[in-house]
């Protein structure tokens, strides 16, 4: 049981590249999410998905899309990477939505030069 | 407008001492959570609070809910180096909202 894995664990784009970076679960956790981290503003959501099939917008979803064709899997896409982008991605599972206990990844490190 | 105001932002003791961290909001939440991040990984859950006026103990660790819900304390005894580590808070509205939204944390850093 590897719980929430994410890779890659760091990557320098540049402004402009697009990239995928993987979120995959192994808890069968129909509520998956992502976060970004940056010094001085907390964790703050991009965008959450409540099952395969379902996404929805966070506080933050600007420049980022995301898709969920499997339970298992919720990848985030940077279409054309912004060095406003340059952040610690991390996602997020638990069984459902209202669930309280709530598994994050190890993280992603993006710098966008 | 931070909704989450987290107190103090950096504190750094020595090995066996007390230390109590803030979590402190004008508005109500519906429940309250607390988590522990080391440097290079995710946030890790602690506790959830979900009751006003609940205490909950994690073995040194005691988390307190204030009696309007809009508050959170957590409070450690004889802090070690080992609870070194970046504290987060992080509460849901409630309702339909199942959002959380976090505070931008308490960096402790215990000295051996």
């Amino acid at each position: 049981n590897a719980g929430v894995t994410q890779t890659p664990k760091f990557q320098v784009l540049k402004t402009g590249q697009s990239m995928t970076l993987q979120c995959a679960q192994d808890m069968n956790h129909e509520y998956m999410s992502w976060y970004r981290q940056d010094p001085g503003m907390g964790l703050r959501l991009i965008h959450y998905s409540v099952g395969a099939g379902i996404t929805d917008q966070g506080e933050v979803p600007n420049g980022y899309n995301v898709s969920r064709s499997t339970t298992e899997d919720f990848p985030l896409r940077l279409l054309s990477a912004a060095p406003s982008q340059t952040s610690v991605y991390f996602c997020a599972s638990k069984l459902q939505v209202g669930s309280y206990e709530q598994y994050f990844g190890p993280g992603t490190r993006l710098t966008v030069t | 407008t931070q909704l989450l105001e987290q107190s103090p932002q950096f504190l750094s003791i020595q090995e066996g001492e007390n230390l109590t961290v803030y979590c402190n909001s004008s508005s109500v939440f519906s429940s309250l959570q607390w988590y522990r991040q080391e440097p290079g990984e995710g946030p890790v859950l602690l506790v959830t609070v979900v009751t006003g006026g609940e205490v909950k103990k994690l073995k040194r660790l005691t988390f307190q809910f204030g009696d309007a819900r809009k508050d959170s304390s957590l409070h450690i005894t004889a802090a070690q180096p080992g609870d070194t580590g970046l504290y987060l808070c992080a509460g849901r509205r409630g309702g339909s909202n199942y959002k959380l939204t976090f505070g931008k944390g308490t960096l402790l850093t215990v000295n051996p």
